[in-house]
This record gives C-alpha cells, sequence and structure tokens, in this order.
C-alpha cells in the first residue's frame, strides 16, 4: 500500500444500526494513526491518536484498533445517531515527513 | 484554551492573481501545517512550519510559501493563481511530532 485509503467512500445507516470503516496505511516508517470526525462548516475534530499494533480506543459509543504489520485500522460506531452523520477521516503520520498524510474519507450519513 | 481560528472563511480571486489566506496558532503549540483539501479528496499536505522555519514540504509548486511568525501564527500565500488551486485549505497547529493536532475550520478559496 503507497497511499492512505479509506473504504467505503460513503454509508448510510438507519438510526440505531452499528457500523464500521476501514483504514489501510503504508506500514514502513508507521508512527501514528489518526481519526477525526469532521462536520461540514467545521474544523476537523480530533477522535483518536493510536502508535501501538494492537491498540484500541474508546469514546462513548466509538472505538478503533489498529493492526500495524499489516497496515489497517477500523473505525467501529455502535447504535448510530443522527449527530454522528460527518465525514471521518484517518491519516497516517510517519518518521520520514514530520507529515500527516490523509485517507479520503468516509461519509456516514444516519438517517432518523 | 484558545482553538485555531483562520482567515478569511471565503475567497474569490481571478486567475494570475496572489493570495494569503492566516491562521493562528493554539495557544502552546509551535508547530503549524498547511493542508489543500480538492473537492472530492481528503486533505494533501502542502508544509510545516517549526519554530519559523519550514520543516517538511508536500508535493507543491514553489508558488506555494509560507511563514511563520514569533507568536507562531502563520501565513500562505500562492502567486500566479490557477483554476485547480480551488479548494479548501486547511491549518492545524500543534507541538512537534505526531501527537495533538488541532485544526481550523478552513479557508475557501475559489478561482475564477
Amino acid at each position: 500500500i503507497l497511499n492512505v485509503e479509506q473504504s467505503p467512500q460513503s454509508l448510510h445507516v438507519q438510526e440505531g444500526d452499528s457500523t464500521n470503516f476501514t483504514c489501510s496505511f503504508p506500514s514502513s516508517n508507521f508512527y501514528a494513526l489518526h481519526w477525526y470526525r469532521w462536520e461540514t462548516a467545521k474544523s476537523p475534530e480530533a477522535l483518536f491518536v493510536m502508535t501501538l499494533n494492537g491498540d484500541e480506543k474508546k469514546k462513548g459509543r466509538i472505538s478503533a484498533t489498529l493492526n500495524t504489520k499489516e497496515g489497517y485500522s477500523y473505525l467501529y460506531i455502535k447504535g448510530s445517531q443522527p449527530e454522528d452523520s460527518a465525514t471521518y477521516l484517518c491519516a497516517s503520520y510517519n518518521n520520514a515527513g514530520n507529515m500527516l498524510t490523509f485517507g479520503g474519507g468516509t461519509r456516514l450519513m444516519v438517517k432518523p | 484554551e484558545t482553538g485555531v481560528t483562520q482567515s478569511p472563511t471565503h475567497l474569490i480571486k481571478t486567475r494570475g492573481q496572489q493570495v494569503t489566506l492566516r491562521c493562528s496558532s493554539q495557544s502552546g503549540h509551535n508547530t503549524v501545517s498547511w493542508y489543500q483539501q480538492a473537492l472530492g479528496q481528503g486533505p494533501q499536505f502542502i508544509f510545516q512550519y517549526y519554530r519559523e522555519e519550514e520543516n517538511g514540504r508536500g508535493n507543491f509548486p514553489p508558488r506555494f510559501s509560507g511563514l511563520q511568525f514569533p507568536n507562531y501564527s502563520s501565513e500562505l500565500n500562492v502567486n500566479a493563481l490557477e483554476l485547480d488551486d480551488s479548494a479548501l485549505y486547511l491549518c492545524a497547529s500543534s507541538l512537534e511530532g505526531p501527537y495533538g493536532y488541532t485544526f481550523g475550520s478552513g479557508t475557501r478559496l475559489t478561482v475564477v
């Protein structure tokens, strides 16, 4: 994997459904993986920063896992609510460039 | 603590003109990174400034330049604007390293 890739690009779910998205990233020179939640016309909001293989983090109904050996991370949302509707971005920070490399995002829409 | 403020929020410029975008950093942060988000893509890294020096650069031409001031606020300058420069420009402040990025809500630049 050369770039950071996210799937799916968009997702429509019903209120109460649980859902998950995938972020794939290059495993060479990996240092940290960021997840952001971004609502239209607002600032991207940091959800998690993970560094260690096997890391799992949780914030309310949202959790994330990290596999640095195979280069992927999953973001899970349990019992989706309409206010979870946003674009979810992942970004990889490697120790070769002082920068975050972002995926294209997953746009989640939760219907009441 | 203050967040990251970007100005202006929206801007329309003519092809060939020059533009300056501004970003205030969060209190206590010494690093500012700039990103360009074109329609349908994830944010792309432009450059990063640490203690007033450029500390990393993405794949952008030299007509994209920047400054960081002693109070750690920053400017992004783009010369000879092209239609493809139309995008959302995000800045983020942080301490040096992969943690604690705080994003602004962006400047929407339209080049006509």
